[in-house]
């Protein structure tokens, strides 16, 4: 399966911890999303890279919040000081750069879900 | 406010029948519409992405409409299957690019047997 694969698929933290997940997205993509999803709402955008360089972040995001994508290939989301509003599904999405961006359709990974206690 | 409304939140069906999904939007400007179906506990998968000049899209048992002058979009699923049971989720993207879409809250659907 050449999928968009995402680890751990599951997280438990204590408040206070510093969490990092890994996407690995499809590898003829160029463009890697991270979203996050709590229930019963749809995903909520965070930030997006074009090959390394992270293009687009959410006001929304809070400073404790960190993606990298250092050599264009996988991505590390890292959440620093964990609180329980963190608690969520964080989702990765790749897609590829086409002219016709109506017809890249993002392709999800199945998440991590991050618990903090 | 850009925003995808969908209707209605949750469904229930016998496995067998067909069910129809409904999603009002008011986003503008308006590049397209994508269907995605999510299993709980799994990301989600897209079924279909419609243009402003496209009104109909099928992927095997799940046809989509487009109506751009009233802004709504329906998800309509035949001979609905156990397999069926998910959120299906409408977002609309404004300017085409995939960091900018609305995502609708979706409709859950469980196919009873």
């Amino acid at each position: 399966d050449t999928g968009v694969s995402q680890n751990p698929r599951h997280k438990i933290t204590k408040r206070g911890q510093n969490v990092t997940f890994r996407c690995d997205p499809i590898s003829e993509h160029n463009r890697l999303y991270w979203y996050r999803q709590t229930l019963g709402q749809g995903p909520e955008f965070l930030t997006y890279f074009q090959n390394e360089a992270q293009l687009e972040k959410s006001r929304l995001l809070s400073d404790r919040f960190s993606a990298e994508r250092p050599k264009g290939s996988f991505s590390t989301l890292e959440i620093q000081r964990t609180e329980q509003g963190d608690s969520a599904m964080y989702l990765c999405a790749s897609s590829r750069n086409l002219r016709d961006r109506a017809s890249s359709p993002l392709h999800f990974g199945n998440g991590t879900r991050l618990t903090v206690t | 406010k850009n925003q995808v409304e969908q209707s209605p939140q949750s469904l229930i069906i016998l496995e067998g029948k067909n069910c129809t999904l409904q999603c009002n939007y008011t986003v503008s400007p308006f590049s397209n519409l994508r269907w995605y179906k999510q299993d709980t506990g799994r990301g989600p998968v897209s079924l279909t992405i419609m243009t402003f000049s496209e009104n109909t899209k099928s992927n095997g048992r799940y046809t989509a409409t487009l109506d751009a002058d009233t802004k709504q979009s329906s998800l309509h699923i035949t001979a609905s299957q156990l397999s069926d049971s998910a959120s299906y989720i409408c977002v609309v993207s404004a300017s085409g690019s995939n960091y900018q879409l609305i995502w609708g809250a979706g409709t859950k659907l469980i196919i009873k047997p």
